[in-house]
């Protein structure tokens, strides 16, 4: 079974700090990874995809992936009110082309 | 460049009766997936078609089909509505082509199924 984990929190920041949020996943073969935030009662929205070991940053979000540790993260700085949302966790397992999704941490940003 | 588009985004249907959602996808796309998603399971994925056919399929029931036409867009019915169906449905559009190009997904704005 081919797993991806996360914490459901609710994860809760001050406003301005970094918001880390964690992902695991069972398979090896895995090569890409995924990062979606969703609103409440709206579609989940793309914001970072991470292929290589190592940082990929955009904006004020970087995006860590260790596949070693099989370990994929999400840093997001200057947290921001707007940013209060669910963050889901994908994984494209190897072979696949069906993303495998994590049911998503919540994330509150506090004034 | 025009996002995915799901009609409707709010249907309310009778247990027993069928439905038929409307997604379609980016152009240029030829990937469309569908995916359920309710508080309790999370995302879940029904079925991918690709060029017409159906690539990949998801556990669930025979009462969830779908199909894609040669613009790439797509349907997904939903016979013998049960009150565990109500959930927002969500399609994702990608090209589909080698799994490590381009196969980042966008996701529609979903339509809300309430089965009463």
């Amino acid at each position: 079974q081919k797993e991806v984990e996360q914490n459901s929190g609710p994860l809760s920041v001050p406003e301005g700090a970094i918001a880390s949020l964690n992902c695991t996943y069972s398979d090896r073969g895995s090569q890409s990874f995924f990062w979606y935030r969703q609103y409440s009662g709206k579609s989940p929205e793309l914001i970072m995809f991470i292929y290589s070991n190592g940082d990929k940053e955009d904006g004020r979000f970087t995006a860590q992936l260790n596949k070693a540790s099989q370990y994929v993260s999400l840093l997001i700085r200057d947290s921001q009110p707007s940013d209060s949302a669910t963050y889901l966790c994908a994984a494209l397992p190897g072979g696949s082309y069906i993303p495998t999704f994590g049911r998503g941490t919540s994330l509150i940003v506090h004034p | 460049k025009a996002g995915v588009t799901q009609t409707p985004r709010y249907l309310i249907k009778t247990r027993g009766q069928q439905v038929t959602l409307s997604c379609s996808p980016i152009s240029g796309h030829r990937s469309v997936s569908w995916y359920q998603q309710t508080p309790g399971q999370g995302l879940q994925f029904l079925f991918e078609y690709f060029s017409e056919t159906q690539r990949n399929k998801g556990n669930f029931p025979g009462r969830f089909s779908g199909r894609q036409f040669s613009n790439s867009r797509s349907e997904m019915n939903v016979s013998t509505l049960e009150l565990g169906d109500s959930a927002l449905y969500l399609c994702a559009s990608s090209s589909g082509g080698g799994y490590r190009v381009n196969t980042e997904a966008f996701f529609g704005q979903g339509t809300r199924l309430t089965v009463v």
